[in-house]
């Protein structure tokens, strides 16, 4: 199985600053039939199911503000939130689907300082 | 957009079977795009997929659970189920539903919409 490895596990920031969290895969998650990495993220909200932010590293779903972006390539990949809100509070998890089984990352969680 | 809703017991004892069901509503079960699966999440843990299911019948199962693992599908209730034998307590989690996205040629699954979870306890 694709191990995914998020850090931090957690990080506090102050509303408007930035958050970085990072992913890293064990192996290559970049599929060459389309040239795109198959990395999702999603955020999960207390007592929420998690909800899909971005689909091959970097392309946001429909509905997610554009302070979210995410970027990498190859097996390191890294999710910005730009411009804190308090609304972003939650757990981050990254999800490779390059291979089956899909694995997840731990999880981070963001939380406002 | 789809809405799903997981059913079934929140407590289940030692050795027996979890059995849960998800009901979908606001778009059909059959759709030709897309798959429907299980995901579960222990106690402050990651996140685990336990498989997919085609509206056809087709299965994918996470190889660590495929022994006691059986999914089924009921197009006509608009509803998925599954089965899970020989329960201990490393089966107690948090169960979803979730409408996927099969891509055939890397075998990689995506989850767009999610049910809200059932907490299932396996404890006597």
């Amino acid at each position: 199985d694709i191990v995914m490895t998020q850090s931090p596990d957690s990080l506090a920031v102050s509303l408007g600053g930035r958050a970085t969290i990072n992913c890293k895969s064990s192996r290559t998650v970049l599929n060459s039939s389309n040239n795109k990495n198959c990395i999702n993220w999603y955020q999960q909200k207390p007592g929420q199911p998690p909800k899909l932010l971005i689909s091959w590293a970097s392309t946001r779903e429909s509905g997610v503000p554009d302070r979210f972006s995410g970027s990498g390539s190859g097996t390191d990949f890294t999710l910005t939130i730009n411009s804190l809100q308090a609304e972003d509070v939650a757990v981050y998890y990254c999800q490779q689907y390059y291979d089956s089984p899909p694995t997840f990352g731990q999880g981070t969680k963001v939380e406002i300082k | 957009q789809p809405q799903l809703q997981e059913s079934g017991p929140g407590l289940v004892k030692p050795s027996e079977t979890l059995s849960l069901t998800c009901t979908v509503s606001g778009g059909s079960i059959s759709s030709s795009d897309y798959y429907w699966g299980w995901i579960r999440q222990p106690p402050g843990k990651e996140l685990e997929w336990i498989g997919s299911i085609y509206y056809r019948g087709s299965t994918y199962y996470n190889p660590s659970l495929k022994s006691r693992l059986t999914m089924s599908v009921d197009t006509a209730k608009s509803q998925f189920s599954l089965r899970l034998t020989a329960v201990t307590a490393a089966d107690t989690a948090v169960y979803y539903c979730a409408r996927t996205t099969y891509y055939y040629e890397i075998s990689g699954y995506t989850f767009d919409f999610w049910g809200q979870g059932i907490l299932v306890t396996v404890s006597s």
